[in-house]
């Protein structure tokens, strides 16, 4: 069984460069979200996907923009990358009322 | 605003001794409350949750939490500890009834476990 998957593992970007990170679930959850984990702070939401076409806000949006692309496909997009970005990102998802699946995590350094 | 506190950063216990790990929010409603435990390199999985009912419920890997909301905790314990239980433990609030995924995390705690 997949899960969650996450794409790409590691990634190294320079200041100012954009990338996109994937994350897909084949779990038929409706639910999806990005969270960021630094040192010290645990996990923070960036955004999330309460079901397919709708997108919020969480705790950390700045800097980050995400694509609800279909029912299993949740996308994270760095516009501008910044060194204060560099973090591991976790997608996840979930029924609506219930645990959080992740995704075994991206690794962001941000030079 | 929504908060969790996990007072211990890092907690090392014996193989085969007992475990809590300690667990503070602050919440206006009642609170969703869970642990979730992270291995080195992987995602989060869940532990255990609460959300209503009995105040003691039982996870995965013989843990269990207790909701005490006069204290306004949620510790965890096991009564023996294995050399596999050594990861990070989370604490976390949910802050949607209509959405348990919104969560608040704690800080996280490091459980090494020696030999």
């Amino acid at each position: 069984n997949a899960g969650v998957t996450q794409t790409p593992k590691f990634q190294v970007l320079k200041t100012g460069q954009s990338m996109t990170l994937q994350c897909a679930q084949d779990m038929n959850h409706n639910s999806m979200y990005w969270y960021r984990q630094d040192p010290g702070m645990g996990l923070r939401l960036i955004y999330y996907s309460a079901s397919e076409g709708t997108t919020d806000k969480g705790e950390v949006p700045n800097g980050y923009n995400v694509s609800r692309l279909n029912k299993r496909e949740f996308s994270l997009r760095l516009e501008s990358a910044a060194p204060s970005q560099t973090s591991v990102y976790f997608c996840a998802s979930s029924k609506v009322t219930g645990e959080l699946f992740f995704g075994e995590g991206s690794r962001l350094t941000v030079l | 605003a929504q908060s969790v506190t996990q007072p211990d950063i890092h907690i090392t216990v014996s193989e085969g001794a007992s475990l809590e790990l300690r667990c503070n929010y602050s919440y206006g409603a009642t609170p969703y409350l869970f642990w979730y435990v992270q291995s080195p390199g992987q995602g989060l999985q869940l532990l255990l949750k609460y959300f209503s009912g009995d105040t003691l419920v039982q996870g995965i890997k013989g843990f269990e939490a207790e909701f005490k909301r006069s204290q306004s905790s949620f510790n965890l314990r096991k009564p023996s500890v294995h050399w596999s239980d050594a990861a990070e433990y989370f604490c976390a609030v949910g802050t949607s009834s209509s959405n348990t995924g919104k969560l608040i995390f704690g800080q996280g705690t490091t459980l090494q476990v020696k030999p």
